[in-house]
């Protein structure tokens, strides 16, 4: 099965702790991202990478850190979660030539800070 | 950056009815697409179309395009209840393969 997956699917922790969350796609796509998503549905991008390279950073707080060891793997991980990053995290990939434009998304993983 | 958004936060619908998403943007584009996001799924693209494409179709949906007015419409005949969903349109930032998604519009069908 060719698709993006992500790992937990869900996610409960205390303020303060560190996460880490998975993502792997099988599409064979050269670039990858990391959206969050709101509990009123609003999508921001987070990251993008491209063949491991970091491309986007968007203003996200510095205790989120993308980490790529092939072009197929994105994870994310947060030192000291704060209440605010609860909410779900969207793993994304597209091949960047690809004219159809179309990014291809994991399930997400629902994180919640207590 | 660009800006997309829905005019609607939410539409309710009964099935078998038509319905109708808008969408405007900010800044020119070279597409615009439409996706779809279920509950407890990532969003799915439903429809893409560029900007010199004035319509779109595909099966029961139809997307429109105005960049005149920076302007799109995602149309839904037939709504079935597994229409129910957040949908979204997003523009391309083609210079850093980038998407922008609007806000959502929340699309409840109801038998």
């Amino acid at each position: 099965e060719t698709a993006v997956f992500q790992t937990p699917n869900y996610h409960v922790t205390q303020v303060g702790n560190e996460v880490s969350f998975n993502c792997k796609q099988t599409l064979g796509h050269d670039t990858m991202y990391w959206y969050k998503q709101d509990s009123k549905k609003l999508l921001k991008i987070m990251f993008s990478y491209n063949n491991k390279q970091l491309i986007v950073n968007e203003t996200v707080p510095r205790r989120f850190s993308p980490q790529s060891s092939d072009k197929a793997h994105l994870n994310l991980r947060i030192k000291s979660v704060e209440p605010e990053d609860s909410a779900v995290y969207l793993c994304a990939s597209r091949q960047a030539r690809d004219s159809s434009y179309e990014q291809y998304f994991g399930p997400g993983t629902r994180l919640t800070v207590l | 950056s660009q800006l997309a958004e829905e005019n609607s936060w939410a539409l309710s619908v009964h099935e078998g009815e038509s319905v109708t998403v808008n969408c405007s943007y900010k800044t020119s584009i070279t597409a615009l697409q439409w996706y779809r996001q279920k509950s407890g799924k990532g969003p799915a693209q439903l429809i893409l179309i560029r900007s010199n494409e004035r319509e779109k179709r595909n099966g029961r949906l139809r997307a429109t395009l105005d960049t005149s007015s920076q302007s799109s419409s995602l149309s839904i005949t037939a709504t079935r209840c597994e229409d129910t969903a957040v949908y979204f349109c997003a523009t391309d930032d083609s210079g850093y393969n980038k998407l922008t998604f609007g806000k959502g519009t929340v699309l409840l069908v109801s038998p």
